[in-house]
């Protein structure tokens, strides 16, 4: 049962414009939502996070939004460059469980000149 | 970010031979650790849970007696993929969290680079 979902396995954006990466979730009980970045051949790479009390959080290029009615949470990159092109997880967690976290099924970026 | 290491990165077995899999925090203790498996264009599965001088904790449908999960130092866990099969192939990765900085801030997870499982 997937409970973090990504509906959009790939994206096109052109460099300078923004990149918004959409991630659903079922489950109610999350309450901590992480977005990671991914290059072929290695690992995860943390980006930016946001708590369920919270509804945004900005770091640099990188803003993620939250919608807890709707269960929808977005990840905006503006603006978008060359080195944004990987593919992007969406992943979530209950701060009980000691990071166990949820991922989506990731979504491809790719950032065209 | 701290660094994690994992070795193989890649290998090729036959199937029913065993393989493992190493995963170590190379300049932080890690008190936690966990392994994922990943199919192509899947997300990434949370297998099980790993903490130093435990058992691991597995997660649903898992099977714990295949995939062996040991612990031993804050440093390094291992998989080992017991009488591999076609079906475990896979992209195998582990995260390693530090346990006195694990409560202030859940990005405190740092992953390795994955191990490419193949059985022939």
């Amino acid at each position: 049962d997937q409970q973090v979902k990504q509906n959009s396995p790939s994206l096109s954006v052109q460099e300078g414009r923004i990149s918004i990466l959409n991630c659903d979730y079922t489950n109610s009980m999350f309450d901590y939502f992480l977005w990671y970045k991914k290059y072929p051949a290695e690992g995860p790479t943390f980006l930016i996070s946001i708590s369920s009390i919270k509804d945004k959080n900005e770091d640099g290029r990188f803003t993620v939004f939250l919608n807890k009615s709707a269960k929808h949470l977005s990840l905006h990159i503006v603006p978008s460059q060359p080195g944004d092109s990987a593919v992007y997880f969406c992943a979530a967690m209950t701060t009980d469980s000691w990071g166990k976290l949820q991922f989506g099924a990731g979504t491809q970026v790719v950032v065209t000149p | 970010g701290a660094v994690v290491s994992q070795h193989p990165s890649r290998v090729i077995c036959k199937s029913g031979t065993s393989v493992k899999i190493e995963c170590r925090s190379l300049d932080f203790q890690a008190t936690t650790m966990f392994w994922y498996r990943q199919f192509p264009k899947q997300s990434l599965m949370l297998m099980a849970t790993s903490n130093e001088g435990s058992k691991a904790t597995y997660e649903q449908g898992v099977e714990k007696d295949k995939f062996l999960i040991n612990h031993a130092s804050l440093t390094l866990s291992t998989l080992t993929v017991t009488s591999a099969h076609p079906e475990d192939s896979s992209f195998y990765i582990c995260s390693a969290s530090g346990g006195l900085r694990r409560a202030l801030s859940y990005n405190e997870q740092f992953f390795g680079p994955g191990t490419r499982l193949t059985v022939l």
